[in-house]
């Protein structure tokens, strides 16, 4: 099994809905992170938390949500869904500074919004 | 604000040869720079990094060399074969970790 689990992998839905894409950790790590990745963007930061009681925003957080419901798990929500939130999301953890140490990623959850 | 240069876009070689992948940086107090390498349908994986106070590691077939002076490093991949066809992100970090937008490289056996 997967030490990072994201679901749904795959996700089509309609303008104006609400999506939560939730994300597991088996690697027991404190701090977990959510990018998103567009063609030729490369990862952009959306949140992250240091612990379950930290939120913090990232490079891109309009238009996002997320809720550290335990220290495995950690949720995004998009609250009415737009088409230029479609992208590939990914859920990473860490055992350090994320700017310091590595990052471990899920396998992602492709988004289309029609 | 911070901001992270990556080139080429795309990269296509013969296996057995030399790929190398530059990236360049706009803060100048950055001081780690990782790279990962995504798969096809996967997350992306840390292969390789460098701190600011080493100019060159290797680790096997890859290495990364880091300019500070010229706030560049690259990736260099030796005797590619094709599994290493994938896209490669690099990064830089000072106060947040800012990636790359990707290279992809294709190894054609």
């Amino acid at each position: 099994d997967a030490d990072v689990t994201q679901t749904p992998r795959n996700r089509i839905t309609k303008t104006g809905k609400r999506i939560m894409l939730e994300c597991s950790q088996t690697k027991g790590h404190d701090r977990m992170y959510w990018y998103r990745q567009d063609p030729g963007l490369g990862l952009q930061l959306i949140y992250y938390s240091f612990d379950v009681k930290d939120i913090n925003k990232g490079e891109i957080s309009d238009g996002y949500s997320v809720s550290r419901q335990a220290q495995a798990k950690f949720s995004l929500s998009l609250e009415s869904a737009i088409p230029n939130q479609t992208a590939l999301y990914f859920c990473a953890t860490s055992d350090t500074a994320f700017n310091t140490g590595e990052l471990f990623f899920g396998e992602g959850s492709r988004l289309t919004v029609l | 604000g911070e901001n992270v240069e990556q080139h080429p876009s795309t990269l296509s070689v013969q296996e057995g040869d030399s790929a190398v992948i530059k990236c360049t940086y706009s803060d100048s107090a950055s001081n780690y720079f990782p790279w990962y390498k995504q798969e096809l349908g996967k997350g992306p994986q840390l292969i390789i990094d460098i701190r600011s106070n080493v100019g060159e590691k290797k680790d096997q077939r890859i290495a990364v060399t880091l300019n500070k002076t010229a706030k560049h490093f690259s990736l260099h991949i030796t005797e590619t074969q094709p599994e290493d066809s994938a896209v490669y992100f690099c990064a830089a970090r000072y106060n947040k970790l800012i990636f790359g937008a990707g290279t992809r490289l294709a190894v054609h056996p």
